[in-house]
């Protein structure tokens, strides 16, 4: 069964700080891994998927990396803005066809002016 | 469209009332889901429809009753529930291909609330 774990659970930083976000999964037959953001009380906004074959993907101040041997992804944020703060979950996708999307628990990133 | 729309917003029903949650996309996508989540919690599948037909039931009660009408349409009909169902529902879709299911999007949810 994949379990999927994000630490920390919850990150304070100053503004324009750098910051990494991680998620580890068991299972590394995964098809693809999305990064999502979610903003109290709203849905989830997609920010960066990654497939299996994949090793990064980038997307202005974002970035992702996975590597499946270790079961690890990373979700690097540059130069934070107050704007960047929300909860941001990690989710992965079976090789293979099943439709369920296993998340974490997120992290809930508050950047501080 | 790369959209996925929820109807409605926010919701307020009693116990004894029947409503529906309607969702829609028009990106092709022939998987589609509905979640519930509660505060501070990830979202925890409920239902899910691949090429209209129901794939995936997790044990959710009778009270709640998905019906898919087509290839973009996705209705969650709900009866008798309890206040403890009150949550965020979530509709999503993703592509089908051949070795998995990709690239999932997210509606912006419903507010329940059951008084």
């Amino acid at each position: 069964k994949q379990e999927v774990t994000q630490i920390p659970a919850a990150l304070s930083v100053p503004e324009g700080e750098n910051l990494v976000l991680n998620c580890s999964f068991t299972d590394s037959a995964i098809y693809n891994l999305q990064w999502f953001r979610q903003d109290p009380g709203k849905g989830l906004t997609s920010l960066l998927l990654i497939q299996s074959s994949q090793r990064e993907q980038t997307s202005g101040r974002l970035n992702a990396s996975l590597d499946k041997s270790s079961g690890r992804s990373t979700l690097y944020i540059a130069a934070s803005q107050p704007g960047d703060s929300a909860t941001y979950l990690c989710a992965v996708s079976r090789w293979g066809g099943s439709e369920k999307l296993v998340f974490g628990k997120g992290t809930k990133l508050t950047v501080n002016p | 469209d790369t959209e996925v729309t929820q109807t409605p917003k926010h919701l307020v029903m009693g116990m004894t009332n029947k409503k529906s949650l309607k969702c829609e996309q028009h990106m092709g996508h022939r998987a589609m889901y509905w979640y519930k989540q509660k505060a501070k919690k990830p979202p925890e599948l409920m239902f899910v429809y691949s090429y209209e037909k129901l794939s995936i039931n997790e044990s959710v009660p009778s009270r709640f009753s998905p019906e898919c009408p087509n290839s973009s349409l996705l209705n969650l009909h709900l009866h008798a529930l309890q206040p403890e169902d009150s949550a965020l529902y979530l509709c999503a879709s993703s592509l089908r291909l051949d070795r998995g299911y990709y690239g999932y999007t997210f509606g912006s949810g419903t507010r329940l609330t059951v008084v």
